[in-house]
């Protein structure tokens, strides 16, 4: 069965990076790609990005835009999300995704980030 | 900045039909949103229910439908279960990006 599963909890201080895996299995990684959504205590989903597991295409919200990069590591069917220059307001849970056909299907548990000094 | 707007909660009787819209800042919804609906209930992962308008998975019960109506994306469910009791996120697609509504929450009282 389709199964994404996620690194665990992150706890980092203001200005630091974070990177966030995302191990898929039970499908063929390369045919589908990735998106990273976030969500912040008590608040909406937000989406963060896209990578065509593939080529290695990539697409980021304008929000995130220099501070977020999107990976993916075939030979372990592992997907990365780093985000960098972390603030405080960064702290969120951060969820991947499998992108098929313009739907997002099957969802990772989630990965808290916490930043806090 | 694109907007996408959703009411910001409703309430439903059980066994009632209520329906959920979607708004675009940019102008009318289209199939060229590639319109998914989520489902989300406290401390658990999103899960997709509708995705291009109005298609569903296979683990999408039968009483969530999807569609276009007056210029908007909306979700309606009809026979509401409690269990249908949770936040609700449209999602559309614009050249590339993806932008999230801010989310309904579903009372079921």
């Amino acid at each position: 069965q389709v199964q994404l599963v996620q690194s665990g909890i992150e706890v980092k201080t203001p200005g630091a990076s974070v990177k966030v895996s995302c191990k898929a299995s039970g499908y063929p990684f390369t045919n589908f790609g990735i998106s990273w959504v976030r969500q912040a205590p008590g608040q909406g989903l937000e989406w963060m990005g896209w990578i065509n597991s593939h080529s290695g295409h990539t697409n980021y919200a304008q929000n995130f835009q220099g501070r977020v990069t999107v990976t993916t590591d075939t030979s372990t069917s592992t997907a990365y999300m780093e985000l960098r220059s972390l603030r405080s307001d960064d702290t969120a849970l951060y969820y991947c995704a499998r992108d098929w056909d313009y739907s997002f299907d099957f969802w990772g548990q989630g990965t808290l980030v916490a930043v806090s000094s | 900045q694109t907007v996408v707007t959703q009411e910001p909660s409703l309430t439903v009787s059980p066994g009632g039909t209520v329906t959920l819209t979607c708004a675009s800042s940019t102008g009318a919804v289209t199939s060229g949103h590639y319109v998914n609906w989520f489902q989300q209930k406290p401390g658990q992962a999103p899960r997709s229910l509708i995705y291009h308008i109005t298609n569903k998975h296979s683990w999408t019960p039968a009483r969530f439908s999807g569609s276009l109506l007056g210029g908007k994306a909306a979700l309606t469910l009809s026979g509401v279960q409690p269990e249908d009791e949770a936040d609700y996120y449209c999602l559309l697609y614009f050249s590339h990006t993806w932008v999230y509504g801010g989310g309904t929450k579903l009372t079921v009282l």
